[in-house]
Protein backbone atom coordinates (compact mmCIF):
# COMPACT_ATOMS: atom_id res chain seq x y z
CA UNK A 1 0.00 0.00 0.00
CA UNK A 2 1.21 3.68 -0.76
CA UNK A 3 2.09 5.50 1.99
CA UNK A 4 3.86 5.78 5.18
CA UNK A 5 3.87 2.58 7.49
CA UNK A 6 5.19 1.89 11.20
CA UNK A 7 6.48 -1.20 12.66
CA UNK A 8 5.44 -2.41 15.54
CA UNK A 9 2.21 -0.49 16.19
CA UNK A 10 3.01 -1.22 20.02
CA UNK A 11 6.16 -2.37 21.72
CA UNK A 12 7.09 -3.74 24.82
CA UNK A 13 10.46 -4.29 26.13
CA UNK A 14 12.76 -4.46 29.22
CA UNK A 15 15.48 -2.10 30.49
CA UNK A 16 18.81 -2.08 29.05
CA UNK A 17 17.44 -4.24 25.81
CA UNK A 18 17.93 -3.31 22.02
CA UNK A 19 14.52 -2.43 20.19
CA UNK A 20 14.63 -1.33 16.66
CA UNK A 21 11.30 0.57 15.04
CA UNK A 22 11.19 0.61 11.87
CA UNK A 23 9.77 3.15 9.00
CA UNK A 24 9.08 2.51 5.43
CA UNK A 25 7.27 4.88 2.83
CA UNK A 26 6.63 4.81 -0.70
CA UNK A 27 6.58 7.75 -2.35
CA UNK A 28 10.79 8.14 -2.58
CA UNK A 29 10.45 11.21 -0.33
CA UNK A 30 13.72 12.34 0.86
CA UNK A 31 13.44 13.46 4.04
CA UNK A 32 12.21 11.68 6.95
CA UNK A 33 11.87 11.91 10.00
CA UNK A 34 11.68 10.38 13.88
CA UNK A 35 9.75 12.54 16.73
CA UNK A 36 9.04 11.13 19.66
CA UNK A 37 5.41 12.50 21.67
CA UNK A 38 5.26 12.93 25.17
CA UNK A 39 2.67 14.58 27.39
CA UNK A 40 3.41 17.61 28.37
CA UNK A 41 5.90 18.21 25.69
CA UNK A 42 4.48 17.48 22.25
CA UNK A 43 6.72 16.36 19.71
CA UNK A 44 10.20 16.70 19.63
CA UNK A 45 12.55 15.41 16.39
CA UNK A 46 15.11 12.86 17.29
CA UNK A 47 16.77 12.25 14.29
CA UNK A 48 16.17 13.32 10.74
CA UNK A 49 17.51 12.07 6.62
CA UNK A 50 17.89 14.74 3.92
CA UNK A 51 18.57 11.68 1.70
CA UNK A 52 19.99 7.43 1.76
CA UNK A 53 23.09 7.90 3.68
CA UNK A 54 22.53 11.27 5.01
CA UNK A 55 21.48 11.89 9.14
CA UNK A 56 21.63 13.98 11.15
CA UNK A 57 20.65 15.09 15.18
CA UNK A 58 17.15 17.08 16.33
CA UNK A 59 16.46 17.98 19.30
CA UNK A 60 16.31 14.74 21.57
CA UNK A 61 19.31 12.15 20.11
CA UNK A 62 20.47 10.79 23.07
CA UNK A 63 20.34 6.97 23.72
CA UNK A 64 19.17 6.93 19.42
CA UNK A 65 20.52 5.60 16.88
CA UNK A 66 19.40 5.89 12.71
CA UNK A 67 20.42 4.54 9.39
CA UNK A 68 18.92 5.20 6.17
CA UNK A 69 20.05 3.01 3.57
CA UNK A 70 17.80 3.03 1.44
CA UNK A 71 15.71 5.59 0.72
CA UNK A 72 12.28 4.44 1.69
CA UNK A 73 13.45 2.98 5.06
CA UNK A 74 14.59 4.63 8.36
CA UNK A 75 14.78 2.85 11.14
CA UNK A 76 15.40 4.16 14.41
CA UNK A 77 17.46 1.61 17.29
CA UNK A 78 17.23 2.32 21.17
CA UNK A 79 20.67 0.63 21.74
CA UNK A 80 19.73 0.29 25.78
CA UNK A 81 16.34 1.33 26.37
CA UNK A 82 15.48 3.30 29.35
CA UNK A 83 12.10 3.96 31.37
CA UNK A 84 12.53 7.42 29.85
CA UNK A 85 12.20 6.25 26.60
CA UNK A 86 8.89 5.06 27.48
CA UNK A 87 6.50 6.72 24.10
CA UNK A 88 5.08 7.27 21.15
CA UNK A 89 6.96 7.44 18.18
CA UNK A 90 6.36 9.06 15.45
CA UNK A 91 8.10 8.90 11.86
CA UNK A 92 7.63 11.55 9.28
CA UNK A 93 8.11 11.91 5.29
CA UNK A 94 8.24 15.18 3.40
CA UNK A 95 9.12 15.74 -0.85
CA UNK A 96 11.40 18.45 0.56
CA UNK A 97 13.58 20.17 3.90
CA UNK A 98 11.81 22.94 2.79
CA UNK A 99 8.52 23.18 4.24
CA UNK A 100 6.64 23.96 1.04
CA UNK A 101 4.46 20.39 1.61
CA UNK A 102 2.23 19.33 4.60
CA UNK A 103 4.64 16.68 6.43
CA UNK A 104 2.69 13.08 6.47
CA UNK A 105 3.21 11.03 9.55
CA UNK A 106 3.22 7.39 10.25
CA UNK A 107 0.49 5.44 12.45
CA UNK A 108 2.84 5.69 15.49
CA UNK A 109 4.69 3.30 17.25
CA UNK A 110 3.58 3.00 21.33
CA UNK A 111 6.68 1.73 23.27
CA UNK A 112 7.06 1.17 26.72
CA UNK A 113 9.80 0.25 28.54
CA UNK A 114 9.69 -1.78 31.54
CA UNK B 1 15.66 30.13 18.35
CA UNK B 2 12.02 28.98 17.27
CA UNK B 3 8.74 28.34 19.52
CA UNK B 4 5.19 27.62 19.72
CA UNK B 5 3.18 28.64 22.32
CA UNK B 6 -0.44 26.84 22.74
CA UNK B 7 -1.35 28.32 26.20
CA UNK B 8 -4.70 26.15 25.95
CA UNK B 9 -3.84 22.59 27.44
CA UNK B 10 -7.52 21.56 27.54
CA UNK B 11 -10.79 23.36 26.47
CA UNK B 12 -13.96 21.84 26.87
CA UNK B 13 -17.28 22.68 25.23
CA UNK B 14 -20.53 21.74 24.36
CA UNK B 15 -21.69 20.82 20.72
CA UNK B 16 -22.76 23.48 18.49
CA UNK B 17 -20.15 26.03 20.15
CA UNK B 18 -18.12 27.42 18.56
CA UNK B 19 -14.02 27.52 19.67
CA UNK B 20 -10.86 28.92 19.03
CA UNK B 21 -7.56 27.33 19.77
CA UNK B 22 -4.70 29.89 20.54
CA UNK B 23 -1.32 29.71 18.82
CA UNK B 24 1.54 31.96 19.29
CA UNK B 25 4.74 31.38 17.16
CA UNK B 26 8.32 33.05 17.92
CA UNK B 27 10.79 33.35 15.05
CA UNK B 28 13.25 36.08 13.70
CA UNK B 29 13.08 34.79 10.45
CA UNK B 30 10.87 36.17 7.82
CA UNK B 31 10.32 32.96 6.01
CA UNK B 32 8.65 30.44 8.08
CA UNK B 33 5.36 28.28 7.43
CA UNK B 34 2.85 27.55 10.02
CA UNK B 35 0.75 24.45 10.20
CA UNK B 36 -2.21 22.93 12.14
CA UNK B 37 -2.47 19.07 13.06
CA UNK B 38 -5.21 16.81 14.56
CA UNK B 39 -4.75 13.74 17.20
CA UNK B 40 -8.01 12.26 17.50
CA UNK B 41 -8.28 9.31 19.88
CA UNK B 42 -7.02 7.07 17.35
CA UNK B 43 -3.70 8.19 17.54
CA UNK B 44 -2.70 9.22 14.19
CA UNK B 45 -1.59 12.56 13.35
CA UNK B 46 -4.04 14.58 10.02
CA UNK B 47 -2.61 17.50 8.79
CA UNK B 48 -5.43 20.51 8.17
CA UNK B 49 -3.15 23.29 7.02
CA UNK B 50 -0.41 25.11 5.73
CA UNK B 51 0.44 28.79 6.36
CA UNK B 52 3.54 30.87 4.69
CA UNK B 53 4.25 33.75 5.86
CA UNK B 54 3.89 36.26 2.92
CA UNK B 55 0.29 34.78 3.08
CA UNK B 56 -1.98 36.36 5.58
CA UNK B 57 -5.13 35.68 4.26
CA UNK B 58 -7.41 33.99 6.42
CA UNK B 59 -8.66 30.57 5.20
CA UNK B 60 -12.01 28.97 6.20
CA UNK B 61 -12.48 25.32 5.21
CA UNK B 62 -16.33 24.23 5.97
CA UNK B 63 -16.75 24.29 9.64
CA UNK B 64 -12.86 25.15 10.19
CA UNK B 65 -10.90 28.55 9.43
CA UNK B 66 -7.31 30.02 10.41
CA UNK B 67 -6.49 33.48 11.38
CA UNK B 68 -3.33 34.19 10.64
CA UNK B 69 -2.01 37.55 12.16
CA UNK B 70 1.89 38.38 11.99
CA UNK B 71 1.36 41.59 13.91
CA UNK B 72 0.65 39.68 17.30
CA UNK B 73 2.36 36.15 16.02
CA UNK B 74 -0.57 34.40 16.61
CA UNK B 75 -2.46 31.52 13.96
CA UNK B 76 -5.43 30.79 15.76
CA UNK B 77 -7.89 28.25 14.70
CA UNK B 78 -11.69 28.17 14.95
CA UNK B 79 -14.15 25.85 14.42
CA UNK B 80 -17.80 26.75 14.35
CA UNK B 81 -20.58 24.70 15.52
CA UNK B 82 -18.33 22.11 17.31
CA UNK B 83 -19.31 18.27 17.22
CA UNK B 84 -18.11 15.78 18.96
CA UNK B 85 -16.13 14.57 15.87
CA UNK B 86 -13.83 17.25 16.86
CA UNK B 87 -12.47 15.85 20.13
CA UNK B 88 -8.67 15.46 19.48
CA UNK B 89 -5.55 16.99 20.16
CA UNK B 90 -4.94 19.81 18.22
CA UNK B 91 -0.97 21.03 17.37
CA UNK B 92 0.23 23.92 15.90
CA UNK B 93 3.29 23.80 14.30
CA UNK B 94 6.05 26.06 12.32
CA UNK B 95 9.02 25.36 10.23
CA UNK B 96 11.55 27.85 9.32
CA UNK B 97 12.56 27.61 5.66
CA UNK B 98 16.50 26.57 5.64
CA UNK B 99 16.37 26.12 9.28
CA UNK B 100 17.33 22.25 10.78
CA UNK B 101 15.75 20.75 6.93
CA UNK B 102 12.91 21.80 7.45
CA UNK B 103 12.24 20.65 11.26
CA UNK B 104 8.42 21.07 12.68
CA UNK B 105 8.86 22.76 15.77
CA UNK B 106 5.25 21.31 17.71
CA UNK B 107 3.41 23.36 20.44
CA UNK B 108 2.64 21.01 23.49
CA UNK B 109 -0.84 20.55 21.89
CA UNK B 110 -4.48 21.38 22.78
CA UNK B 111 -6.88 19.04 24.31
CA UNK B 112 -10.29 19.58 22.82
CA UNK B 113 -13.40 17.97 24.19
CA UNK B 114 -16.65 18.35 22.87
CA UNK B 115 -19.77 16.91 24.72
CA UNK B 116 -22.83 16.12 22.92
Amino acid sequence: DAGITQSPRYKITETGRQVTLMCHQTWSHSYMFWYRQDLGHGLRLIYYSAAADITDKGEVPDGYVVSRSKTENFPLTLESATRSQTSVYFCASSESGAPVYGYTFGSGTRLTVV
Amino acid sequence: AQKVTQAQTEISVVEKEDVTLDCVYETRDTTYYLFWYKQPPSGELVFLIRRNSFDEQNEISGRYSWNFQKSTSSFNFTITASQVVDSAVYFCALSVYGGSQGNLIFGKGTKLSVKP
